[in-house]
């Protein structure tokens, strides 16, 4: 039961061009969402969150939107550079625990 | 450095044999969990512990598999009698308890298994 979903396996982009990754969830009871960024042979790194009480947070270039009743979520990056070229990892967790649920993962090229 | 510590980075099993993978958490970190990533898939969820407590091990494979997180010393994470399937990288990540300001748990690097 796939509880997280990233439907695009991959994203190509210009340099300067808005990348947008995309995330949905099933399980309602989920009321924190997050992005990690994840190069090869390293551990994903935080990139940025929200609580489900808001529907957008935004940290520089990085902006996290949220659509509850569409159990949707978006990760804008702009203006994208060619160092923000790695996957993508949506996830979620519920209330009763710090457990994230991850999604599988958009891997992002942004070109020169 | 005070980010969490995953230690071996790179192990090599053949089959029938034991791995072990261990993993120090931040400093100030009572909260534990493992992750693994097979090849060209996500992360997957494998237990959650406390300091000499499993709190969740929904996502440990049934056999072969163990956690521990003792009262002194690191999580370990215990792979009997090896098969080629589990060859995969195991991510540990940590936090300081239930406080979710942000949610966020922090990663170690790693420790990717290959299994002859």
């Amino acid at each position: 039961d796939q509880q997280v979903k990233q439907n695009s396996p991959s994203l190509s982009v210009q340099e300067g061009r808005i990348s947008i990754l995309n995330c949905d969830y099933t399980n309602s009871m989920f009321d924190y969402f997050l992005w990690y960024k994840k190069y090869p042979a390293e551990g994903p790194t935080f990139l940025i969150s929200i609580s489900s009480i808001k529907d957008k947070n935004e940290d520089g270039r990085f902006t996290v939107f949220l659509n509850k009743s569409a159990k949707h979520l978006s990760l804008h990056i702009v203006p994208s550079q060619p160092g923000d070229s790695a996957v993508y990892f949506c996830a979620a967790s519920g209330s009763a625990t710090n457990k994230l649920i991850f999604g599988t993962g958009t891997l992002l090229a942004v070109q020169p | 450095n005070a980010g969490v510590m995953q230690n071996p980075r790179h192990l090599v099993r053949r089959r029938g044999q034991e791995a072990r993978l261990r993993c120090s958490p931040m400093k100030g970190h009572s909260h534990v969990y493992w992750y693994r990533q097979l090849p060209e898939e996500g992360l997957k969820f494998m237990v959650y512990l406390q300091k000499e407590n499993i709190i969740d091990e929904s996502g440990m494979p049934k056999e072969r598999f163990s956690a521990e997180f003792p009262k002194e010393g690191p999580s370990i994470l215990r792979i009997q009698q090896v098969v080629r399937g589990d060859s995969a990288a195991y991510f540990c990540a940590s936090s300081p308890g239930l406080t979710r300001s942000t949610g966020e748990l922090f990663f170690g690097e790693g420790s990717r298994l290959t299994v002859l």
